[in-house]
């Protein structure tokens, strides 16, 4: 089945320590996003990256990062000056550029948890 | 005026009643408005999108309304069901659905 996965569904970290969510889809998708959930403040877009090798910030870029080695693959790693890491965090991807009303696909997200 | 507003917060709507809700937008360069169904700690999905060129779409109970003067767009839920209760996003993306703006959401409860 063609799909996005994550893992893992649940992540602690310790405060000061970096951690890495995995993030890899099968659909042949050229653009993938990372989103933050909060409670009541729908979905904020982090990073995203249209092509390999390209990523850019969205809008609450500090304290992550990203890479876009692969095109399948498009792991965030949140970094200990992101102050406040606790949240639901999604990926997602759309078929890319140059096509007509892209569906967005979700994966099943991870939750992070500071302790 | 990237932003995507939608109300309400929370709705409770009886089995078999109409849930409605509405989202607003200032963008006038959006063109592509999906509405995304999550249930809890799962990943959203698309139930169902619309582009500018068409005021109102349907697909079996669900039905967008959308009005491009005054910049809103509405989600129709028709014989609501308990199953339907999960939390709704409107969304809004420019350039044929690259980034895409939310809506904080709606939490639909469906009472039996």
């Amino acid at each position: 089945d063609g799909g996005i996965t994550q893992s893992p569904k649940y992540l602690f970290r310790k405060e000061g320590q970096n951690v890495t969510l995995s993030c890899e889809q099968n659909l042949n998708h050229d653009a993938m996003y990372w989103y933050r959930q909060d409670p009541g403040q729908g979905l904020r877009l982090i990073y995203y990256s249209q092509i390999v090798n390209d990523f850019q910030k969205g809008d609450i870029a500090e304290g992550y990062s990203v890479s876009r080695e692969k095109k399948e693959s498009f792991p965030l790693t949140v970094t200990s000056a992101q102050k406040n890491p606790t949240a639901f965090y999604l990926c997602a991807s759309t078929t890319g550029q140059g096509r007509a009303y892209n569906e967005q696909f979700f994966g099943p997200g991870t939750r992070l948890t500071v302790l | 005026q990237q932003q995507v507003k939608q109300s309400p917060q929370s709705l409770i709507v009886q089995k078999g009643g109409i849930s409605i809700i509405n989202c607003a937008y200032e963008n006038t360069a959006f063109d592509y408005f999906p509405w995304y169904q999550q249930f809890p700690g799962k990943g959203p999905a698309l139930l169902i999108a619309i582009r500018p060129d068409v005021s109102e779409k349907k697909e079996g109970r669900f039905t967008i309304s959308f009005n491009k003067s005054a910049k809103q767009f509405s989600l129709h839920i028709m014989d609501s069901q308990p199953g339907d209760s999960a939390t709704y996003f409107c969304a809004a993306s420019a350039n044929y659905g690259q980034n895409f703006v939310f809506g904080p959401g709606t939490r639909l409860s469906v009472l039996p």
